[in-house]
């Protein structure tokens, strides 16, 4: 079956400017995931929902960064007044359950100039 | 809280080679340990994971890692090297028995493979 989708693949924006990025978790998944990789780093997690909620946003680094989920499926990263250091590619993961193994999508590398 | 430190963030061996790329992790509640591959321009692959039934493991692609408690690490290993391992590698952490679900990533290891 289809795997997670994340898209743009590659978003350029300039600094101040608005973004949203998607990620189309695989059917049925309850749990998803955002992550963030900065060049030469592992992922460092965001925001996990499951269902419709946030269960855990400590990793979101700033409330310039916001994430939703209206209904339990597509989610949505938004980031108000991009900064250079926003610049990283984004990862998305669901899993079945919270326990369940995370699969990832091919991410959105997102540039700020 | 908890951590992952991957030794070496560049392995170079030989096709046919023993490969073994090494994690450390730091966890003040029992883990569940991951290893994930990304290879260039796709998503994270789970080659494996630890989650307290076996302490030796055995993925895919013919890579095992070892649970040692006693030494906090979970390295990775392969008998022989191809050429169609080379990629990124990531030892990943998340405690048991608690509400958190995230993944927490060591920074990785790109492994070469010489013909």
């Amino acid at each position: 079956g289809a795997g997670v989708s994340q898209t743009p693949s590659n978003k350029v924006t300039e600094k101040g400017k608005y973004v949203e990025l998607r990620c189309d978790p695989i059917s049925g998944h309850t749990a998803l995931y955002w992550y963030r990789q900065s060049l030469g780093q592992g992922p460092e997690f965001l925001i996990y929902f499951q269902g419709t909620g946030a269960a855990d946003d400590s990793g979101l680094p700033n409330d310039r960064f916001f994430a939703v989920r209206p209904e339990g499926s597509v989610s949505t990263l938004k980031i108000q007044r991009t900064e250079r250091g926003d610049s990283a590619v984004y990862l998305c993961a669901s899993s079945f359950g919270g326990r369940d193994t995370q699969y990832f999508g091919p991410g959105t590398r997102l540039t700020v100039l | 809280a908890q951590s992952v430190t991957q030794l070496g963030s560049h392995v170079s061996v030989s096709e046919g080679a023993l490969v073994l790329l090494r994690c450390n992790y730091s966890s003040s509640v029992p883990p569940y340990l991951f290893w994930y591959v990304q290879y260039p321009n796709q998503g994270l692959q789970l080659l494996l994971k630890y989650t307290s039934a076996a302490t030796l493991v055995k993925g895919i692609n013919g890579f095992e890692a070892e649970f040692k408690k006693s030494e906090t690490s979970f390295h990775l290993t392969k008998p022989s090297a191809h050429m169609s391992d080379a990629a990124e590698y990531f030892c990943a952490v998340t405690p048991m028995d608690t509400g958190r679900r995230a993944l927490t990533f060591g920074s990785g290891t790109r492994l070469q493979v010489q013909p």
